[in-house]
């Protein structure tokens, strides 16, 4: 079946740092991802769609200079988080709808921690 | 905006027992799906409803869509101590055809 892969799936960073997390359909084209964010006990939350060849679409009160998405290729979408505060820790999820169906992949996510 | 509502938010059970857990939109859905998260993992895709009234099983769990496409269920038979988990329903209908998740249902049971 479809996979897709995040990388990395753990990073610890200092507060001020920027951390890149990569998502990959690894055998399938994907011209959309979403990106998730969870907190402790709470459901995901999406926070952009994006989109090869064109500009993210962010969520309502996702500040889009500060989580910089580039959907480089077919198969890879990358998230930044810039300037990371603790606030941002948090468990980041991405998926990618399969070709002809609604039925979406989720990679294993990332869990960040910013000290 | 669309929101998709589930409950509960916590079910303890003894092994064996039977549990269920309820979703409901507030607009009709094209799909509904389900998901498994189990602790420390990432949500697992279990099941998608398209139809209205739909019925599916996969051994012990039954899942269910409603008339009106509006809500679901997914019920546990004699659950093991494997179906620990939080448990997510999501339709599809986001403006940019995301999925809305439920807030899910966390499943814990006592052997």
């Amino acid at each position: 079946g479809a996979v897709v892969s995040q990388h990395p799936s753990r990073v610890i960073c200092k507060s001020g740092t920027s951390v890149k997390i990569e998502c990959r359909s690894l055998d399938f084209q994907a011209t959309t991802m979403f990106w998730y964010r969870q907190f402790p006990k709470q459901s995901l939350m999406l926070m952009a769609t994006s989109n090869e060849g064109s500009k993210a679409t962010y969520e309502q009160g996702v500040e889009k200079d500060k989580f910089l998405i580039n959907h480089a290729s077919l198969t890879l979408s990358t998230l930044t988080v810039t300037s990371a505060h603790p606030e941002d820790s948090s468990f980041y999820i991405c998926s990618a709808p399969g070709r002809g169906t609604d039925t979406q992949y989720f990679g294993p996510g990332t869990r960040l921690t910013v000290l | 905006g669309q929101q998709v509502m589930q409950i509960p938010q916590y079910q303890h059970v003894q092994e064996g027992e039977d549990f269920t857990t309820y979703c409901n939109s507030s607009t009709t859905l094209s799909n509904i799906q389900w998901y498994k998260q189990r602790p420390g993992g990432h949500p697992v895709f279990l099941i998608q409803l398209v139809k209205s009234g739909e019925v599916k099983k996969q051994k012990r769990l039954t899942f269910q869509f409603g008339e009106a496409k509006k809500n679901s269920s997914l019920h546990i038979t004699a659950t093991q101590t494997t179906d620990v988990g939080t448990y997510f329903c999501a339709g599809l209908g986001g403006s940019q055809g995301n999925l809305i998740f439920g807030k899910g249902t966390k499943l814990s049971v006592k052997p």
